[in-house]
């Protein structure tokens, strides 16, 4: 079964400080991934993906996310946060083939806490 | 483009009352997803159409439960009778082709909240 985990359910982190939000998977064949976020009341906007090539992807907002085979892990990560990134952030799968293909798996989601 | 459109943004009905909601997607894609999110269970994914055609719907809850795509600009999601169980917000995402790795839009979502 393909499925995603976020073993984190809120992350707490001041202003200016590194942030880590922490994503494993497990798909078959090659994954794509993905991170999201959500803003109050709002739908999910993309952040950045995995397809291949460098392990370590860029993003929007200066995110970027280092891809981990070994470790089956995709987290996402910030060197400097921002009171302005507060939100839900959801790491996403898709598998690259078998009779899943085409779908896109979330997990439960972050909250992410910046303070001042 | 306006991005993936969905109605209503929030709707309030009775329980055994009929729901309807509606989603547009961004033109070209061709892809469409439903998801239901709860605190409880996170982002479901209910049901996948591809190029029109219902692919999985797996994650439907129950019968009660109907999704339609009658073209490529439009889809549906029908609760019939609705339950108090199904408030939550549900998102209508959609695709552009080449489905494996590209990313998908969602819209705002729809609150239903079923008294």
């Amino acid at each position: 079964a393909q499925s995603v985990a976020q073993p984190e359910d809120q992350v707490n982190v001041a202003e200016g400080n590194p942030l880590t939000v922490k994503c494993t998977y497990s798909v078959s064949g090659n994954p794509y991934l993905f991170w999201y976020v959500q803003y109050p009341n709002r739908g999910l906007q993309f952040l950045l993906k995995y397809i291949t090539g460098d392990n370590l992807v860029k993003g929007s907002y200066g995110f970027e996310a280092e891809f981990n085979k070994s470790q089956t892990s995709f987290h996402l990560k910030k060197p400097s946060a921002l009171v302005s990134d507060s939100a839900l952030y959801f790491c996403a799968v898709s598998p690259d083939r078998g009779s899943t293909l085409g779908r896109l798996y979330f997990g439960r989601g972050t909250q992410l806490t910046v303070w001042p | 483009d306006a991005g993936v459109i969905q109605s209503p943004r929030h709707e309030v009905t009775e329980m055994g009352q009929e729901v309807t909601l509606r989603c547009k997607p961004i033109s070209g894609h061709n892809s469409l997803f439903w998801y239901r999110q709860t605190m409880m269970r996170g982002l479901e994914l209910l049901i996948y159409f591809n190029n029109n055609v219902p692919i999985d719907d797996s994650g439907m809850p129950e019968d009660r439960f109907s999704a339609k795509m009658p073209n490529a600009s439009f889809s549906t999601l029908k609760i019939q009778p609705s339950e108090p169980r199904d408030s939550a917000v549900y998102f209508c995402a959609s695709r552009p082709p080449g489905h494996r790795n590209t990313e998908a839009f969602f819209g705002q979502g729809t609150r239903l909240t079923v008294v």
